[in-house]
């Protein structure tokens, strides 16, 4: 079975401190993908990030970085600097193919909640 | 900028009547999904549909739930009747392909059944 942790239930920063949000998640397939979406106050879900399992290069995109490690399998993500912006409920998600059609599903953890205070 | 819509994007009813949501996937987009997100499940797939066709809604509550995509612009949640424990927030979402391609989120459809 498919499972994504996001042990993090809520986080509170203070401006400008870094902060990292972990994931860790469980698969026994060996071709996976692994995302990040962000919901702002607003409630939408904007996506951030996509990782397969064949690339474990981390990556940085402005203030965003992510760290994916298959042999603890997590993937984490690290916001520098903080912004009052970056305020959201972070998700990590895992896809993998389902059923007979093959076809990828995402499966999300239940999220961290981030507070940026100014 | 390509969106998936989502109507109505608030729905307040009462117990035991019908409700339809509706999503207009992104053009071209062959795979859409019904996800359901509430405080204490966070986000459950529901549903989802590869070329119109049901490829899983095990996740759906079969007796009162429904999905349909009568066409490629437009597919349906349906419930029949609807109960308070339904209330939660509905998203739609779609891609192109089958694979690990991103998913793109419509703003939700907010339900509250009284």
């Amino acid at each position: 079975a498919q499972k994504v942790t996001q042990a993090q239930t809520e986080i509170s920063v203070v401006e400008k401190e870094d902060v990292t949000l972990d994931c860790v998640y469980e698969t026994r397939d060996t071709t996976y993908y692994l995302f990040w979406y962000k919901q702002p106050p607003s409630g939408e879900l904007v996506f951030l990030i996509r990782r397969n399992s064949f690339d474990e290069q981390n990556e940085i995109s402005g203030r965003y970085s992510w760290n994916f490690q298959k042999s603890t399998s997590s993937f984490n993500f690290t916001i520098t600097a903080s912004q009052v912006v970056d305020s959201a409920v972070y998700f990590c998600a895992l896809s993998v193919a389902r059923g007979g059609a093959g076809s990828y599903q995402l499966t999300f953890g239940k999220g961290t909640k981030l507070s940026v205070i100014p | 900028d390509a969106r998936v819509t989502q109507t109505p994007r608030h729905k307040v009813t009462e117990m035991g009547q019908e409700v339809t949501m509706r999503c207009q996937p992104i053009l071209g987009h062959n795979t859409v999904f019904w996800y359901r997100q509430t405080m204490m499940q966070g986000l459950e797939l529901l549903a989802y549909f590869r070329n119109r066709a049901p490829l899983d809604d095990s996740g759906m509550p079969k007796d009162r739930f429904s999905a349909e995509m009568p066409d490629a612009t437009l597919a349906t949640l349906k419930i029949q009747p609807s109960e308070p424990r339904d209330s939660a927030v509905y998203f739609c979402a779609s891609r192109a392909g089958q694979r690990g391609e991103k998913l793109f989120f419509g703003s939700g459809t907010q339900l509250s059944v009284l």
